[in-house]
């Protein structure tokens, strides 16, 4: 079974920083993929960025970058730059080796500040 | 290039009433994913299919719920008898044929939001 954890119920960020938020996931699958959404406040689901167990690099997509560190079983996002727009609910997620579905964890509300 | 299509958005049901969602996933995806999201929490995995076949609902409840994807046509999420504690953001997600390894990202549609009265 998998199990993700994030710790952060709530972050605040000044425009123009960046911002690490934080995911710890727990499995015994020998691979498995990470994965990023964020949840603006109109509800749906936007998909960011993918780390998949095996990859030697650190995935990106423009601003966001995960900081994979398999030996802490942490996923951590980073978002530079952040803009005002970026305030959202943000979702980690895991999928296993031997299935399809997404676990989550339980979100973290992100805040720019302007 | 459409994204995954829910309808509806919104769904009000009294007590005892059925309800219906629709999911149709983005062209060229053959396997759907129906989640649910309480208020306040994260989203919980309700069943997995490809057309005609139910592949894991291992998240479904074991009365009152049930899915389909036909070969034709829609994925639909039925509640039957629908109770308060039904209240919730049921989301569809879709993604392409398998294609061995860990990389099929899912991608959502916007949710239906169901309340119960």
């Amino acid at each position: 079974a998998q199990k993700i954890t994030q710790t952060q119920p709530g972050m605040f960020v000044q425009e123009k920083e960046a911002v690490t938020l934080d995911c710890t996931y727990d499995t015994s699958d020998p691979s498995y993929g990470l994965f990023w959404y964020k949840q603006p406040s109109s509800g749906e689901m936007i998909f960011l960025i993918y780390q998949g167990s095996y990859d030697q690099q650190n995935a990106t997509e423009g601003r966001y970058s995960l900081n994979f560190q398999k030996a802490r079983k942490s996923a951590n996002l980073v978002i530079s730059a952040s803009q005002l727009g970026d305030s959202a609910m943000y979702f980690c997620a895991m999928r296993g080796a031997y299935g399809n579905k997404l676990v989550f964890g339980a979100g973290t509300i992100l805040r720019v500040k302007s | 290039n459409a994204g995954v299509m829910q309808n509806p958005r919104h769904l009000v049901r009294r007590r005892g009433q059925e309800a219906r969602l629709r999911c149709s996933p983005m062209k060229g995806h053959s396997h759907v994913y129906w989640y649910r999201q309480l208020p306040e929490e994260g989203l919980k995995f309700m069943v997995y299919l490809q057309k005609e076949n139910i592949i894991d609902e291992s998240g479904m409840p074991k009365e009152r719920f049930s899915a389909e994807f036909p070969k034709e046509g829609p994925s639909i999420l039925r509640i039957q008898q629908v109770v308060r504690g039904d209240s919730a953001a049921y989301f569809c997600a879709s993604s392409p044929p398998a294609r061995g390894g860990l990389t099929d990202t899912q991608y959502f549609g916007p949710g239906t939001r169901l309340t119960v009265l």
